[in-house]
């Protein structure tokens, strides 16, 4: 079992939506959960970063944990063609970050 | 540019033939990581370095892989005797020491295409 599964998309959506990205994991003893957010041919960008269970809201994004379902999420209010991109859900255990398979978003204008 | 730096970006080579790319890592990161990346995958672990000290390994390296980071600061991968399962994107990453965990900035990767 992999340790974060993620639900490849690609997934389509128009401007303005609110998206919502959803990850779970299979350790409930992962503590630290991000998202980062990539670029065709690019390295991983750091969207998100939380401790243990609650929200974090950073601008339009707002990451979820849910401990007791062990499942992530990532929330886009108002979203631009901009965000179009893969997004990546990862865990980090003992000096290793484990990641999902990414979500492909497309935002159509 | 102060992020983290890879070289090359690309790198296309023969089967058969060994390969060097080098990161870069944000000034002052102790802990560095190498992660491969192939298309429609998420990164997976290959490597970690706190300081100069290999930590940790992924059996994902085989014996044709070798990382060092001499004197803590820039990393070098090296892929012996190329094969065509090895192409992908080389991704390295670099966070501050802390407690735990510490946010992971990632360089714009090594696409390595084998012949």
């Amino acid at each position: 079992q992999k340790e974060v599964e993620q639900d490849p998309g690609p997934l389509s959506v128009p401007e303005g939506a609110i998206v919502s990205l959803n990850c779970t994991y299979s350790n409930s003893a992962f503590q630290y959960f991000m998202w980062y957010r990539q670029y065709s041919r690019k390295g991983p960008e750091l969207l998100m970063y939380t401790y243990s269970s609650g929200n974090k809201e950073d601008g339009r994004f707002t990451a979820q944990v849910d401990k007791s379902s062990k499942y992530i999420s990532l929330f886009i209010r108002d979203s631009q063609p901009s965000d179009s991109a893969t997004y990546l859900c990862a865990v980090y255990n003992f000096n290793k970050f484990y990641f999902g398979s990414g979500t492909k978003l497309n935002v159509k204008p | 540019d102060t992020g983290v730096s890879q070289n090359p970006r690309h790198k296309i080579t023969k089967r058969g033939q060994n390969v060097t790319f080098r990161c870069d890592p944000i000034s002052e990161h102790n802990r560095l990581y190498w992660y491969r990346q192939t298309l429609g995958q998420g990164p997976e672990f290959l490597t970690y370095f706190q300081n100069e000290a290999q930590l940790e390994k992924s059996r994902l390296l085989s014996d044709r892989f070798s990382a060092e980071r001499p004197k803590g600061s820039f990393s070098t991968l090296e892929i012996q005797r190329t094969e065509q399962g090895d192409s992908a994107m080389y991704l390295c990453a670099s966070s501050p020491s802390g407690q735990g965990p510490t946010e992971a900035f990632f360089g714009q990767g090594t696409r390595l295409t084998v012949v």
